[in-house]
């Protein structure tokens, strides 16, 4: 059973450029979760999709957008790329349903490395 | 607003001694809890989780935590360390009440010492 997959694992853009990540969650997951994870922090929730609505959103602007698809897949797009966006950013899936339970748990991607030059 | 604090951001043990990574969390209601291990160039894997039935949780490779109410506590243990320990370990909170977001700490890397 494949986990979460994400792509690609590793791209380096310039300054302005725009970015866009894919991730295929866990069979099974309807959820899907995106972090940022700076070098050497841990991961700060940009936001959470559930059936292809954005449910919950961290303090990232919007240059941070995101999409999910009918089959539960999703992308996560960064415009006017800065250099502090440079970081792991990360795929979360879980099983949560309409009202969700504090109780699930997220299954990581092992991410992708965006360098911005 | 919910939040984590985990002291100390590196952690050194001889192989074979006692791991000992703390976690402290804030919120107003006990939530979910959960220990997360990151290994180099890797996503997060879950070690363990606390979802208010025993207060002493097991995980993976013989780790373990106690949630302590009293201390707003949720410490992560291991008796014997192992080479294959080293890695970086996130403490994470989530409400018990809703699909809200998963928050994690700061992270503590731990090396292991031969």
């Amino acid at each position: 059973d494949a986990g979460v997959t994400q792509s690609p694992t590793h791209l380096i853009k310039t300054r302005g450029q725009q970015v866009t990540l894919r991730c295929s969650p866990k069979s099974g997951h309807d959820t899907v979760s995106w972090y940022q994870q700076a070098l050497g922090q841990g991961p700060q929730f940009i936001f959470q999709y559930y059936e292809e609505e954005e449910r919950q959103r961290g303090n990232f602007p919007d240059r941070f957008s995101g999409h999910q698809f009918p089959n539960y897949s999703s992308e996560l797009n960064v415009n006017a790329l800065l250099l502090g966006d440079s970081a792991l950013y990360l795929c979360a899936s879980s099983l949560e349903g309409f009202l969700g339970s504090g109780a699930n748990v997220l299954t990581f991607g092992a991410g992708s490395r965006l360098t911005v030059l | 607003a919910q939040s984590v604090t985990q002291l100390g951001s590196h952690v050194s043990v001889s192989e074979g001694a006692l791991v000992l990574l703390r976690c402290n969390y804030s919120s107003s209601v006990p939530p979910y809890l959960f220990w997360y291990v990151q290994y180099p160039n890797q996503g997060l894997q879950l070690l363990l989780k606390y979802t208010s039935a025993a207060t002493l949780v097991k995980g993976i490779n013989d780790f373990e935590a106690e949630f302590k109410k009293s201390e707003t506590s949720f410490h992560l243990t291991k008796p014997s360390a192992h080479m294959s320990d080293a890695a970086e370990y996130f403490c994470a909170v989530r409400p018990k009440t809703s699909y809200d977001k998963v928050i994690f700490g700061p992270g503590t890397s731990l090396s292991v010492i031969p």
